[in-house]
């Protein structure tokens, strides 16, 4: 149990487009979800946590009207990567929190974006 | 604000090798401490986690402590193997519902 599922594993983009990552809790529901962003031989850094119904909030440094996080529902969490550019291309990846807190996060597997 | 450090950054061994890597934070009122095997371009695998009353989590050739008042846990594995051979990220939460504060990893090589 306890799967989270994340879409695209990768993707390739042009400077200038918008990307949208999928982050789904397949057999729990999560009222939380939090984003990450790992540049090459870097650690993990939270980027944004993202709370059903609610708007998400940001990491100091993450532009919100660059990285739309969306959480309509107790199951789904989008981050759209808008006007993309080069150096937005990194990996991210999403972890969800059981509804309830007190348990351990579980992580989608990732997205690795390229944007040209 | 919470940090996590993770030493050594990489670590080549010959098969076989027991070895230990370790990890160190500076607030140490966690909740919990997990470490993670992340392979290249992939996603990361829950290897342990040490909730904040426990010392100690073994599974199969790993096993991992926690010395919460120290802020250090160590991952020890034993009898290494090729396909250990990944980055081991620690990663410390300070409640329940908090996010992951992750270290940069260690990168092991292990050599037939």
């Amino acid at each position: 149990g306890a799967v989270v599922s994340q879409h695209p594993s990768r993707v390739i983009c042009k400077s200038g487009t918008s990307v949208k990552i999928e982050c789904r809790s397949l057999d729990f529901q999560a009222t939380t979800m939090f984003w990450y962003r790992q540049f090459p031989k870097q650690s993990l850094m939270l980027m944004a946590t993202s709370n059903e119904g609610s708007k998400a909030t940001y990491e100091q440094g993450v532009e919100k009207d660059k990285f739309l996080i969306n959480h309509a529902s107790l199951t789904l969490s989008t981050l759209t990567v808008t006007s993309a550019h080069p150096e937005d291309s990194s990996f991210y990846i999403c972890s969800a929190l059981r509804t309830g807190g007190n348990s351990p996060l579980h992580f989608g597997n990732g997205t690795r974006l390229t944007v040209t | 604000k919470q940090e996590v450090t993770q030493i050594p950054a990489a670590l080549s061994v010959p098969e076989g090798e027991n070895l230990v890597l370790n990890c160190s934070f500076t607030d140490s009122a966690i909740y919990n401490l997990q470490w993670f095997r992340q392979d290249p371009g992939k996603g990361l695998t829950s290897l342990l986690l040490i909730q904040s009353s426990q010392r100690e989590q073994t599974s199969g050739r790993l096993n991992a402590s926690l010395d919460k008042s120290s802020g250090r846990s160590t991952l020890y594995i034993a009898a290494s193997q090729p396909g250990d051979s990944a980055t081991y990220l620690c990663a410390v939460s300070n409640s329940g519902n908090t996010p992951l504060v992750f270290g940069k990893g260690t990168r092991l090589s292990v050599i037939a």
